[in-house]
């Protein structure tokens, strides 16, 4: 059964460095997730990703982040200059239909 | 605001019992989903309603949209079944899902 797979599955940084995140969907998803979860703390939305552009994004979503489909099969993540309280799990999902998530099994970020 | 509340926080079990985990929310959902979140991270959908009543295996997932009010409960309870179970809604007019805090379900053998 197909799945969605996230890499890499850990990532350690530097205050200030730029993140990639990368997450490969099912192939027939049409809808796209990035959900962020700090340790202890309930998962939280960051973005929404559908026909090639944002369809919606949480106040935790600002300038420092962007979203890209660049291939067609990856989407990423970007952070672009990392802060401490960036450290956390983030999931990736997506879905054929809006309500219907599938989600990847995370990549924890731990910026140091 | 758009919440969801899940209770109780932790519950631990022992093998076969019956489990219930509540989660309420504000007034005008679409969808809910019931989620499980295993000790290494991942998370895995369980159900997504919006109306009645779904099971698979010894799991069975209610919804009460009148009443603003989900349950899941576990028959039969295993020590496997030990993870955290996450409520999430979707709200008309809005893509994202808003998660509950979770319960730590612990099934003791």
């Amino acid at each position: 059964e197909p799945e969605v797979t996230q890499t890499p599955s850990h990532q350690v940084t530097q205050m200030g460095q730029e993140v990639i995140l990368r997450c490969v969907p099912i192939s027939n998803h049409l809808y796209f997730y990035w959900y962020r979860q700090i340790l202890g703390q309930k998962v939280e939305f960051l973005v929404s990703f559908y026909n090639n552009e944002i369809s919606e994004k949480s106040e935790i979503f600002d300038d420092q982040f962007s979203v890209e489909r660049p291939d067609g099969s990856n989407f990423t993540l970007k952070i672009r200059s990392t802060k401490l309280e960036d450290s956390a799990m983030y999931f990736c999902a997506g879905g054929p239909e809006y309500n219907e998530q599938f989600f990847g099994p995370g990549t924890r970020l731990t910026v140091l | 605001k758009n919440e969801v509340e899940q209770s109780p926080q932790n519950l631990t079990a022992q093998e076969g019992e019956f489990i219930t985990i509540n989660c309420s929310y504000s007034v005008g959902i679409s969808a809910l989903h019931w989620l499980q979140q295993h000790p290494g991270g991942g998370i895995v959908s369980l159900f997504m309603l919006s109306s009645g009543k779904k099971k698979h295996g010894r799991l069975i997932a209610t919804i009460n949209i009148q009443e603003k009010h989900s349950s899941l409960h576990i028959t039969a309870s295993h020590p496997r079944d030990s993870a955290v179970y996450i409520c999430a809604a979707y709200y008309r007019g809005s893509e994202k899902l808003v998660f509950g805090k979770g319960t730590k379900l612990t099934v003791n053998p």
